[in-house]
């Protein structure tokens, strides 16, 4: 089955305790993002990636960093969570060109204390 | 830069009636278009897109779109709602040529349907 995980779907920890959010695609896809979705603000693009090695900031990339060192998995991590970084995160992947639309994951739910 | 505004956070319609849910994009050239539906809990799922061609554009679930230029519009209807239709839905824009990476969101419009 295609498909988009995220590990782990729900997360609580505390202010300045690093932690990386897992994105993995079964799609051989060349794009992945990342997004945070705020109540009110809908969705906003964190990261993304073109291909393996190839990444860009997206709107909000302020406290975040990404990888991708192999093409199915695209890893979210916070070097020092703040509790204004308590959101719902989706992982998203898409296939060729831009006119593509994408597939998203189940969604990452974390609370920083 | 480009931006996506959606008419009404919410909407609520009875079972039965027309849905319309409102989309304008700001863009120098008409950007590639996209709606996505959220269920509850659930992650993001594309009803339709428009990338070139026929301004009408049918997707899933019986939902279709029309992209009028002169308007920057890309409204989403449905003749008649159904209890299952009530979802959060967004609307979204990637523009063409540069960096294809980039989608940016509209802030989504929630869809209640009444029985």
């Amino acid at each position: 089955e295609a498909q988009v995980t995220q590990n782990p779907r729900y997360l609580i920890t505390v202010t300045g305790k690093k932690l990386t959010v897992t994105c993995s695609q079964n799609m051989n896809h060349e794009y992945m993002s990342w997004y945070r979705q705020d109540p009110g603000l809908g969705l906003r693009q964190i990261y993304y990636s073109m291909n393996v090695e190839v990444t860009d900031k997206g709107d909000v990339p302020e406290g975040y960093k990404v990888s991708r060192k192999e093409k199915r998995n695209f890893p979210l991590i916070l070097e020092s969570p703040s509790p204004n970084q308590t959101s719902l995160y989706f992982c998203a992947s898409r296939h060729g060109g831009a006119g593509m639309g994408q597939y998203f994951g189940p969604g990452t739910r974390l609370l920083v204390l | 830069a480009q931006s996506v505004t959606q008419l009404g956070s919410h909407v609520s319609v009875s079972e039965g009636a027309l849905v319309l849910l409102r989309c304008n994009y700001s863009s120098s050239v008409p950007p590639y278009l996209f709606w996505y539906v959220q269920y509850p809990n659930q992650g993001l799922q594309l009803l339709l897109k428009y990338t070139t061609g026929a301004t009408l554009v049918k997707g899933i679930n019986g939902f279709e779109a029309e992209f009028k230029k002169s308007e920057t519009s890309f409204h989403l209807t449905k003749p008649s709602a159904h209890m299952s239709d009530a979802a959060e839905y967004f609307c979204a824009v990637r523009r063409r040529g540069g960096s294809q990476g980039n989608l940016i969101f509209g802030k989504g419009t929630k869809l209640s349907v009444k029985p």
